[in-house]
């Protein structure tokens, strides 16, 4: 079957330091992977995504890249800003549907 | 920016109330979904649809009910509101090549039945 799981939270981290949450899957077939993140109060934003394995996904200094052999996908910021505490969801689609993981809440202190 | 909208935001009702979640999108999307998020943030699937008539249960048992008349637009019934109901729910679409675009949200509505 398909699922994802990621890394437990809460992460707290200090302004401007690096930033790695994990994520692994199991999926049939070649899933496309998804990092979302969700501020207090609001849905889903797409964060970033990937499509085949090697491909890297980026935006706003946040990076993921497609890592077949491991099957993961894990998410990066090399210097993290209060602006960034979400709670970040990880995710992979194989066709017609979403599976995400339980979610990381990071909390990113000055 | 992703065009998909949900009303209200925030709603407070007594048990035993019928309510209706509204969403609406405006991307042409073929496939909808109903999310709900529990306190500790996972998400649950309850409905989905891949077109209009089309409407399928999810992998989280609901006694809410979804109709898909028109391409845009995905609303929620809940015929008896329950406290247990309480929750936060949200509405997402995709398009053509779902897997690969991803899935788009709405801002969700927060419930609370008392």
């Amino acid at each position: 079957g398909n699922s994802v799981t990621q890394m437990e939270g809460p992460v707290t981290l200090s302004e401007e330091a690096f930033l790695t949450i994990n994520c692994t899957y199991t999926a049939t077939g070649y899933p496309s992977l998804f990092w979302y993140v969700q501020y207090p109060g609001e849905g889903l934003q797409l964060l970033l995504k990937a499509t085949k394995a090697d491909d890297k996904g980026s935006n706003k200094g946040f990076e993921a890249t497609y890592r077949k052999e491991t099957t993961s996908f894990h998410l990066e910021k090399g210097s993290v800003q209060v602006s960034d505490s979400a709670v970040y969801f990880c995710a992979l689609s194989t066709g017609n549907q979403f599976y995400f993981g339980t979610g990381t809440s990071l909390t990113v202190i000055p | 920016e992703a065009d998909i909208y949900q009303t209200p935001r925030y709603l407070v009702i007594g048990t035993g109330k019928k309510i209706t979640l509204e969403c609406s999108q405006t991307m042409g999307h073929d496939k909808m979904y109903w999310y709900q998020q529990d306190p500790g943030m996972e998400l649950h699937l309850i409905h989905y649809s891949y077109g209009v008539n089309s409407t399928e249960k999810g992998d989280l048992s609901s006694e809410s009910t979804v109709s898909r008349i028109r391409t845009e637009h995905f609303p929620l019934t809940l015929e008896s509101a329950r406290p247990s109901h309480t929750s936060q729910y949200l509405c997402a679409s995709s398009g053509v090549g779902s897997s690969r675009g991803g899935a788009f949200f709405g801002q969700g509505t927060r419930l609370t039945v008392v």
